[in-house]
């Protein structure tokens, strides 16, 4: 069945540095994938909607210049949390739905750690 | 709008008994309703989904989930949970006929106890 790659799976970085998450379809093509975040014992909540060939939709309260969305390709989806501090420290997931009739996949999450 | 209310959240029952595990949702439009299953720092997985017909969806590990309109509920339900069911449990509703804006619920962790 389709598939969604993400990596890296965690990854621990210093306060004012940059981290970049990727997000790949691997076995069909994802013109939009959904970037996520989820907090302890919370529910996912949707950042922003990444958009093959055109600019990510943020949400409400997301702010851009610190989440940078690009969607290079058709199956390629990046996510760069730029001068990254302690309070960005989450699980970050992206998803894409799949084909016609095919609800959303998930990849299968990264853990940020900032210190 | 839409929103989803999962009122438990952390659900605690023995290996080989019955569990249900509740999920209510408002829409001001027609639903597609899922339940999505998490194991520890892992993405999410998908359950069952409703998207139309039978009321009443399966999944391949004994899980089922009950659409009712009326009451605006998706409970899911196993007559027997295994120590590997332990995860937390999110369900999930998108305007039918897409999925692109899906809502989760707040999560209900499931813990099977020996």
């Amino acid at each position: 069945g389709a598939v969604v790659s993400q990596h890296p799976s965690w990854v621990i970085c210093k306060s004012g540095t940059s981290v970049k998450i990727e997000c790949r379809s691997l076995d069909f093509q994802a013109t939009t994938m959904f970037w996520y975040r989820q907090f302890p014992k919370q529910s996912l909540m949707l950042m922003a909607t990444s958009n093959e060939g055109s600019k990510a939709t943020y949400e409400q309260g997301v702010e851009k210049d610190k989440f940078l969305i690009n969607h290079a390709s058709l199956t390629l989806s990046t996510l760069t949390v730029t001068s990254a501090h302690p309070e960005d420290s989450s699980f970050y997931i992206c998803s894409a739905p799949g084909e016609s009739g095919s609800p959303l996949h998930f990849g299968n999450g990264t853990r940020l750690t900032v210190t | 709008a839409q929103s989803v209310t999962q009122l438990d959240s952390q659900v605690p029952v023995f290996e080989e008994a019955p569990v249900e595990l509740r999920c209510n949702y408002s829409s001001s439009v027609s639903v597609y309703l899922f339940w999505y299953v998490q194991y520890p720092n892992q993405g999410l997985q998908l359950l069952l989904k409703y998207l139309s017909g039978s009321t009443l969806v399966e999944s391949i590990n004994g899980f089922e989930a009950e659409f009712n309109k009326s009451q605006t509920s998706f409970h899911l339900r196993k007559p027997s949970v295994h120590i590997s069911d332990t995860a937390e449990y999110f369900c999930a509703v998108s305007p039918s006929g897409g999925y692109q804006k899906v809502t989760f619920g707040t999560g209900t962790k499931l813990q099977v106890i020996p």
